[in-house]
């Protein structure tokens, strides 16, 4: 298995632009969560999906966030329009739902630096 | 509300030493316990869990953690460090359908 696929891993842009993450999650988990990382405030949870309905959108800081989840396998996390405090680390990750649904698998992340 | 608490978000241990991350945690019912680790530029993977049965759960490469009810800990463990373990390690409890996360322990290996 390919595990959690996230891309792009590193992306550059300018305060204002649209920003939109990828996240493909291991196939046949029905949970996706995700995450964003900074020094200042760790690891916290934006958003999780259970069967790509989202359940759980407390943690999307503004209106400017959206995530969408169209099919079992993508996902997508937009940002719109982008501002410098927006750099971070964000991290997708999938999880099994009826057999083992707290074990989290994450991807390798997508490092956002706005300028 | 469920919460996880790590003491030191700087461990530093000489390599050979005896490692011990500590996490607590406070749940109104009992929880399913994680133990994750990040590499510098990687994403989180599962170091072990503990879900139920023995209360002392091994995991990869050498580190192991004990559950103990009464005291609502769970910490971490490593006989001896090695240089590779550096890294930065993250306890979690479960609530319903996802994972609340401590703020992360910072583990330095001095050679």
């Amino acid at each position: 298995d390919a595990g959690v696929i996230q891309s792009p891993r590193h992306e550059v842009t300018e305060m204002g632009q649209e920003v939109t993450l990828r996240c493909k999650p291991i196939s046949g988990h029905d949970y996706l969560f995700w995450y964003r990382q900074t020094m200042m405030r760790g690891l916290e949870l934006l958003i999780y999906f259970n069967n790509n309905v989202p359940i759980d959108d407390s943690g999307m800081p503004e209106d400017r966030f959206s995530a969408k989840m169209p099919n079992a396998s993508f996902s997508t996390l937009k940002i719109q329009p982008s501002e410098p405090r927006d750099s971070a680390v964000y991290f997708c990750a999938s999880s099994l739902g009826y057999d083992n649904p707290y074990e989290q698998y994450f991807g390798p992340g997508t490092r956002l630096t706005v300028t | 509300a469920q919460s996880v608490t790590q003491l030191g978000s700087h461990v530093s241990v000489s390599e050979g030493a005896l490692v011990l991350l500590r996490c607590n945690y406070s749940s109104s019912v009992p929880p399913y316990l994680f133990w994750y680790v990040q590499y510098p530029n990687q994403g989180l993977q599962l170091l072990l869990k503990y879900t139920t049965g023995a209360t002392l759960v091994k995991g990869i490469n050498g580190f192991e953690a004990e559950f103990k009810k009464s005291e609502t800990s769970f910490h971490l463990t490593k006989p001896s460090a090695h240089m590779s373990d550096a890294a930065e390690y993250f306890c979690a409890v479960s609530v319903p359908n996802q994972l609340i996360w401590g703020a992360g322990t910072k583990l330095i290996i001095k050679p």
